[in-house]
């Protein structure tokens, strides 16, 4: 069975201390790894999504990596806005339809 | 453009009451996807469709739950009858390509069966 832990289950930062989430997985053959933002009240937000190990994307202040294991998204000098939850999730080779999600990580960026 | 978007956006309801949610996906997009969060859960999948057909409905719990999306455009999804452990946040996702990159969630519906 496909499995995702994020970790830590909440981090709280001061503006521009960076720091970075995990996303450790198990899934039988992976065909791609997604990062997506959700703000309360709000549906998840997409970010980025990785294929390969050692693939990597960058986008404003957030850079996601990969590995065979894991994943990481790394906050350089976060801003108050950055505040939300992320969500990993994985998509299997063999799955078309379903993203096996973690619980998250929420963020709180303190000015 | 309009998003994807959600009806209602909370419902409180008696156990064994029944519910119907609606998801009206981002025109053009063939292929909607229903997941939900329960409490202290992570988001799991519920079903996947593609145009009018359920392409994949391995997630859907227990035949309580029925989903449709009559001509391809919007999605329902009734529950009957509730139960409590039914509660949760139901969100829809839309794509215009069998590629969840390209999908877009909505804002969910926060179900209460109480």
């Amino acid at each position: 069975e496909d499995q995702v832990t994020q970790s830590p289950e909440a981090l709280r930062l001061q503006e521009g201390e960076s720091s970075s989430l995990n996303c450790s997985y198990t899934v039988s053959g992976l065909r791609g790894l997604f990062w997506y933002r959700q703000d309360p009240g709000k549906g998840p937000e997409f970010l980025f999504t990785l294929y390969s190990a050692g693939e990597e994307k960058e986008k404003e202040r957030l850079k996601a990596t990969l590995t065979k294991k894991e994943s990481f998204l790394h906050i350089t000098a976060p801003k108050p806005e950055d505040s939300a939850t992320y969500l990993c999730a994985v998509q299997a080779r063999n799955e078309y339809s379903t993203l096996t999600f973690g619980k998250g990580t929420m963020l709180l960026v303190s000015p | 453009e309009a998003g994807v978007t959600q009806f209602p956006s909370h419902s409180v309801i008696e156990k064994g009451q029944t519910v119907t949610l609606r998801c009206d996906p981002i025109s053009g997009h063939d292929n909607l996807y229903w997941y939900r969060r329960v409490m202290g859960k992570e988001i799991k999948f519920l079903l996947h469709f593609v145009k009018e057909s359920k392409q994949d409905e391995s997630g859907m719990p227990n035949n309580r739950f029925l989903a449709e999306r009559t001509g391809g455009t919007y999605s329902t999804l009734k529950v009957q009858p509730a139960e409590l452990e039914d509660s949760g946040v139901y969100f829809c996702a839309s794509s215009p390509l069998w590629d969840l990159e390209f999908a877009f969630f909505g804002q969910g519906t926060r179900l209460t069966v109480v």
